[in-house]
C-alpha cells in the first residue's frame, strides 16, 4: 500500500540552526500539506501546497518557514533558525483531489535546544 | 471551518461497537465530516467521511443526521488496537483543523 514516507525520523539541532525536514508523498498525489503537533497538544496546520504554490498557511507558518518541492518527489519543510518553541512533531501528508482524504506520513520529531 | 464537539474520552468493550458521536450544528451546506484518528503520537489515519448520506468502508460506518448536525462513528467491532484518539472535522477544501477529540479506550 502506497504510503507518506518521512526522513529523518528523529533530529535534533541548536537553537539558531536551520533544518530541513524530508517528505515523499504518494506518487500520483496533487495537494499537499505540513502539521505539527507540540508534545501533547493539538495537531495544527501549517501549510497546503499545491500546483507548486502554496495554497494556505497558517499563523505559524512565518517568514522562517518555506516549502519547496525540488525534485517532483520530494517535499520539504526548512526551518531557517530554529527557536525552542519549534520542537514537535511534525508531520506531512497528501491528497490525490481536493475534498477527499490526507494521508499522512509517520512524522519528524524535532527537537530544538 | 465549522466548529465541532466531542466528548473527551469513551470506554468500549472490546468486541463491541463502538459509536462515536460529533455535534457540528453550524456545518455549511458544501462542508464535508471527516474522521481521522491517531495512535499514540503516529500520523493521523484517515477513516471516512461524507457529506449527506451515511457511508462505510472496511474500517467503519459514518451516519449523518439528516439536519447535518451530528454525526456518529461507529467502529463494528472494536478491538484493543483500535484505542486511539478520534477526531471528527468539519472542512470544506483539504485544510484539517484538528481539535482536541475524543479518547477511545477498548477494554478486554
Amino acid at each position: 500500500e502506497p504510503e507518506v514516507t518521512q526522513t529523518p525520523s528523529h533530529q535534533v539541532t541548536q537553537m539558531g540552526q536551520e533544518v530541513i525536514l524530508r517528505c515523499v508523498p504518494i506518487s500520483n498525489h496533487l495537494y499537499f500539506y505540513w502539521y505539527r503537533q507540540i508534545l501533547g497538544q493539538k495537531v495544527e496546520f501549517l501549510v497546503s501546497f499545491y500546483n507548486n504554490e502554496i495554497s494556505e498557511k497558517s499563523e505559524i507558518f512565518d517568514d522562517q518557514f518555506s516549502v519547496e518541492r525540488p525534485d517532483g518527489s520530494n517535499f520539504t519543510l526548512k526551518i531557517r533558525s530554529t527557536k525552542l518553541e519549534d520542537s514537535a512533531m511534525y508531520f506531512c501528508a497528501s491528497s490525490p483531489l481536493t475534498n477527499t482524504e490526507a494521508f499522512f506520513g509517520q512524522g519528524t520529531r524535532l527537537t530544538v535546544v | 471551518d465549522a466548529k465541532t464537539t466531542q466528548p473527551t474520552s469513551m470506554d468500549c468493550a472490546e468486541g463491541r461497537a463502538a459509536n462515536l458521536p460529533c455535534n457540528h450544528s453550524t456545518i455549511s451546506g458544501n462542508e464535508y465530516v471527516y474522521w481521522y484518528r491517531q495512535i499514540h503520537s503516529q500520523g493521523p489515519q484517515y477513516i471516512i467521511h461524507g457529506l449527506k448520506n451515511n457511508e462505510t468502508n472496511e474500517m467503519a460506518s459514518l451516519i449523518i443526521t439528516e439536519d447535518r448536525k451530528s454525526s456518529t462513528l461507529i467502529l463494528p467491532h472494536a478491538t484493543l488496537r483500535d484505542t486511539a484518539v478520534y477526531y471528527c472535522i468539519v472542512t470544506y477544501g483539504n485544510k484539517l483543523v484538528f481539535g482536541a477529540g475524543t479518547i477511545l479506550r477498548v477494554k478486554s
